[in-house]
């Protein structure tokens, strides 16, 4: 069964520092998002993306992220200047067509921690 | 009030009882809904869509009540292997809210 691929499995950054945490989207999926989730938090929605562009985004989702789909098949996550609080796993999900009636496929996640 | 509510639990269950969630939500415009399960340090992953009707796979059933704003998941016959938190998932305009889970302990 296709999956969704996320790397790194766990990034370990400095306060300050820029990351950029990739995944590798089903192939035949148009929709995809970023979630984030806190250690012992809920699962929290940062941003969708469709047709090469932003279709909705969070308030968690402010100036110092961004997101790129820079060839047909990875779709990236940059947080420019990391924060302590940036620390949780960050899930990257995609699905069919509208996530009207199509679930989303989640990645494994990446381990975010900043020291 | 939030946007999706469940009451976090944990339900500590025994093997082969019953057990029920809900989860409420508070926009009415919401549009589809999910129930996911999530291992403890995994990702979530798709239990069952909810649908008006009310839809069975197995040893679980979900039903939806727009006109209350929730929705239910029941389940049957538990296992060991249901110890797991369960999310309750609503889409609306394209953006999916997660709630914080309902946590669920099977004790053999």
């Amino acid at each position: 069964e296709p999956e969704v691929t996320q790397t790194p499995s766990h990034q370990v950054t400095q306060m300050g520092q820029e990351v950029i945490l990739r995944c590798v989207p089903i192939s035949n999926h148009l929709y995809f998002y970023w979630y984030r989730q806190i250690l012992g938090q809920k699962v929290e929605f940062l941003v969708s993306f469709y047709n090469n562009e932003i279709s909705e985004k969070s308030e968690i989702f402010d100036d110092q992220f961004s997101v790129e789909r820079p060839d047909g098949s990875n779709f990236t996550l940059k947080i420019r200047s990391t924060k302590l609080e940036d620390s949780a796993m960050y899930f990257c999900a995609s699905t069919t067509g509208s996530s009207y009636n199509s679930p989303l496929h989640f990645g494994n996640g990446t381990r975010l921690t900043v020291t | 009030r939030k946007e999706v509510e469940q009451d976090p639990g944990p339900f500590n269950v025994p093997e082969g009882a019953t057990v029920a969630f809900n989860c409420t939500y508070s926009n009415s415009a919401s549009q589809s809904f999910f129930w996911y399960r999530q291992d403890c340090r995994k990702e979530p992953k798709l239990l069952m869509s909810v649908y008006s009707s009310g839809n069975e796979d197995g040893r679980f059933t979900a039903q939806l009540n727009r006109a209350s704003q929730y929705i239910s998941l029941l389940i049957r016959d538990s296992k060991l292997s249901d110890s797991a938190t369960y999310l309750c998932v609503v889409n609306r305009d394209d953006k999916i809210i997660f709630g914080k889970g309902t946590r669920l302990h099977i004790l053999p």
